[in-house]
């Protein structure tokens, strides 16, 4: 069975800084990894996904998300935040032919 | 946290036919979202069902194919309507639950719908 780990419910970051949302999966086979944004009042919106190839994901809004097999990781980091990137995140996995495996979501808070 | 029950977990169906996909939440919840998932792919957002009016199609689904009910603040459905294997997919149900100044994003279990 597949599962995602967020650590971190919440995350707090100044307009400026860096991002960094964390997420490791486990998953029997290669799994295709995925990071989606939700924004308050809408639905959830494709941040970037890894399926096969290069490890460093980039993505939309400036993120990015590194695939890493020897640590079963796939962090999202965005190297300066802006106000308008404060919304819930979530980190999920699939393994191609299962329903999408979801994180408990990270909230990211940005301060001015 | 909300718990969303959704039935059938999967089903096989033959070309033509339609198929209800049932989601139930154990409180009321204001917003409902249906998804779509390909094989590998991503999850695109099919509609918003809204309680007491009809559901706000994305582009590229129609109310005709997909239509959405939403009689309540815990249950909804989606009909994939005179199906072809071109709709062999995971559908996903969503909700939003809000509790104090935040909201949270929770998902159903899935429907693997099969069309021969």
């Amino acid at each position: 069975a597949q599962s995602v780990t967020q650590l971190g419910s919440h995350v707090s970051v100044s307009e400026g800084a860096l991002v960094l949302l964390r997420c490791n999966y486990s998953s029997s086979v290669p799994p295709y990894l995925f990071w989606y944004v939700q924004y308050p009042n809408q639905g959830l919106q494709l941040l970037l996904k890894y399926t096969t190839g290069a490890t460093l994901v980039k993505g939309i809004n400036g993120f990015e998300a590194e695939f890493k097999k020897s640590e079963t990781s796939f962090h999202l980091t965005k190297p300066s935040a802006h106000m308008s990137d404060a919304a819930e995140y979530f980190c999920a996995v699939s393994d191609r032919s299962t329903p999408l495996v979801f994180g408990k979501g990270t909230r990211l808070s940005v301060i001015a | 946290s909300a718990v969303i029950s959704q039935k059938p977990s999967r089903d096989i169906c033959q070309r033509g036919t339609s198929l209800t996909i049932q989601c139930q939440v154990d409180s009321q919840v204001t917003m409902m979202f249906w998804y779509r998932q390909q094989p590998g792919q991503s999850l695109t957002l099919i509609a918003t069902a809204n309680q007491g009016s009809e559901a706000t199609y994305e582009s590229g689904f129609v109310i005709d194919k997909f239509p959405i009910s939403r009689p309540n603040l815990t249950f909804s459905t989606l009909t994939v309507s005179n199906m072809s294997p071109e709709d062999s997919s995971i559908y996903l149900c969503s909700v939003v639950e809000r509790y104090g100044l935040g909201e949270k994003l929770f998902f159903g279990s899935g429907t693997q719908l099969s069309v021969l």
